[in-house]
């Protein structure tokens, strides 16, 4: 039961484009949401986050974005950059029995210079 | 601050045999826990310690066991190897259990032959 889904496994981007990631969530106990990025051979780095009583949040060039009527958040980065290629991983949490971080399988993020 | 701390970085053993990988999380934080990465599968939780117990639980077998000590470090053993055990296996250090960011290691990686 994939309680987390981002379901584009990669996405290619041109140098200075927004890159959009999209994740889908089932949970509607999870009140905590979280973007990472991994390198190969490295563990995943945390980007951004966002709770669940606010609909946006910045952070430089990334900003996260909660839909919860949808289940769905989002995160743009704006302009991509080729050192943004990676692997990004959403992640959600909550309470009561959800307090582990649950993840996405991560969609591959390709910055064409 | 030296970050998260996880050891040995690679590892190959043998169908049967057990396995013990180690974790040290950030000075100061006190919940650990463990995730499995495989391809296309994302990251998959394990346990999560804090305070020498174990909080949360992931759906593994019981082949799979962890223990946090006073010092917060944390150890995960494996038993009985199989092939389809080979995978990144990822720790990850919180202040606090259930807290918001979790900060991870660059992980071991695990090849059963």
């Amino acid at each position: 039961d994939q309680q987390v889904k981002q379901n584009s496994p990669s996405l290619s981007v041109q140098e200075g484009r927004i890159s959009i990631l999209n994740c889908d969530y089932t949970n509607s106990m999870f009140d905590y949401f979280l973007w990472y990025k991994k390198y190969p051979a490295e563990g995943p780095t945390f980007l951004i986050s966002i709770s669940s009583i606010k609909d946006k949040n910045e952070d430089g060039r990334f900003t996260v974005f909660l839909n919860k009527s949808a289940k769905h958040l989002s995160l743009h980065i704006v302009p991509s950059q080729p050192g943004d290629s990676a692997v990004y991983f959403c992640a959600a949490r909550g309470n009561f029995g959800n307090e582990k971080l649950t993840f996405g399988t991560g969609t591959r993020l390709t910055i064409i210079p | 601050k030296a970050g998260v701390t996880q050891t040995p970085r690679y590892l190959i053993k043998t169908r049967g045999q057990q396995v013990t990988l180690s974790c040290s999380p950030i000075s100061g934080h006190r919940s650990v826990s463990w995730y499995q990465q495989t391809p296309g599968q994302g990251l998959q939780f394990l346990f999560e310690y804090f305070s020498e117990t174990q909080r949360n639980k992931g759906n593994f077998p019981g082949r799979f066991s962890g223990r946090q000590f006073s010092n917060s470090r944390s150890e995960m053993n494996v038993s009985t190897l199989e092939l389809g055990d080979s995978a990144l296996y990822l720790c990850a250090s919180s202040l606090e259990w259930g807290f918001t960011e979790a900060f991870f290691g660059q992980g071991t990686r695990l090849t059963v032959v």
